[in-house]
């Protein structure tokens, strides 16, 4: 069954703790990408990656680290210093390197800081 | 300045009933334009994709259409189904800028409900 899979769908998060969410894709595509998605607005890039090993900041990437050891895999941490991190996550991925390739999104985290 | 605006930002309908949902945008250059639904709490699924040369396309009981010269795109649902209760989602990607460039311009939505 090939796909994005996101983890875990509801995470919980204290001020000043930092959190790691999960995005793997078994579609054997070479672009990830984070966005944000808050009410009234529409998707924000927060990292992309294009290839192993190699990732770009996006339009909000403060506050957030990620990494691409392997090329399934694209992990996102939301640090302390992140101020209003309570959001849905969405990880995405595509084909090709471009932007202009279509991206398949996975179900998304929802993070709320208490 | 890249845009992507969607109208109306919410609309409820009967079952059965058809509807039309509208993307205007003033990306430059333009490459290509789609269309997601996004049900609530989930990621945005894939209903069409359009480049510059394409005026329609449909998906089911989904149609899509475009025009590139005023930079307007509607997306048509015919005989509504409650199950058709998401955001609509337009998106449009600029043409291929420098290697890594964002050239992705998301609309923020058509929140659309189905009522029996």
């Amino acid at each position: 069954d090939g796909g994005i899979t996101q983890s875990p769908k509801y995470l919980f998060r204290k001020e000043g703790q930092n959190v790691t969410l999960s995005c793997e894709q078994n579609l054997n595509h070479d672009a990830m990408y984070w966005y944000r998605q808050d009410p009234g607005q529409g998707l924000r890039l927060i990292y992309y990656s294009q290839i192993v090993n190699d990732f770009q900041k996006g339009d909000i990437a403060e506050g957030y680290s990620v990494s691409r050891e392997k090329k399934e895999s694209f992990p996102l941490t939301v640090t302390s210093a992140q101020k209003n991190p309570t959001a849905f996550y969405l990880c995405a991925s595509s084909q090709g390197q471009g932007f202009y390739n279509e991206q398949f999104f996975g179900p998304g985290t929802r993070l709320t800081v208490l | 300045k890249n845009q992507v605006e969607q109208s109306p930002q919410s609309l409820i309908i009967l079952e059965g009933k058809n509807c039309t949902l509208q993307c205007n945008y003033t990306v430059s250059p333009f490459s290509n334009l789609r269309w997601y639904k996004q049900d609530t709490g989930r990621g945005p699924v894939s209903l069409t994709i359009m480049t510059f040369s394409e005026n329609t396309k449909s998906n089911g009981r989904y149609t899509a259409t475009l025009d590139a010269d005023t930079k307007q795109s509607s997306l048509h649902i015919t005989a509504s189904q409650l199950s058709d209760s998401a955001s609509y989602i337009c998106v449009v990607s600029a043409g291929p800028g420098k290697t890594g460039a964002n050239n992705l311009f998301f609309g923020t939505g058509t929140r659309l409900t189905v009522i029996p």
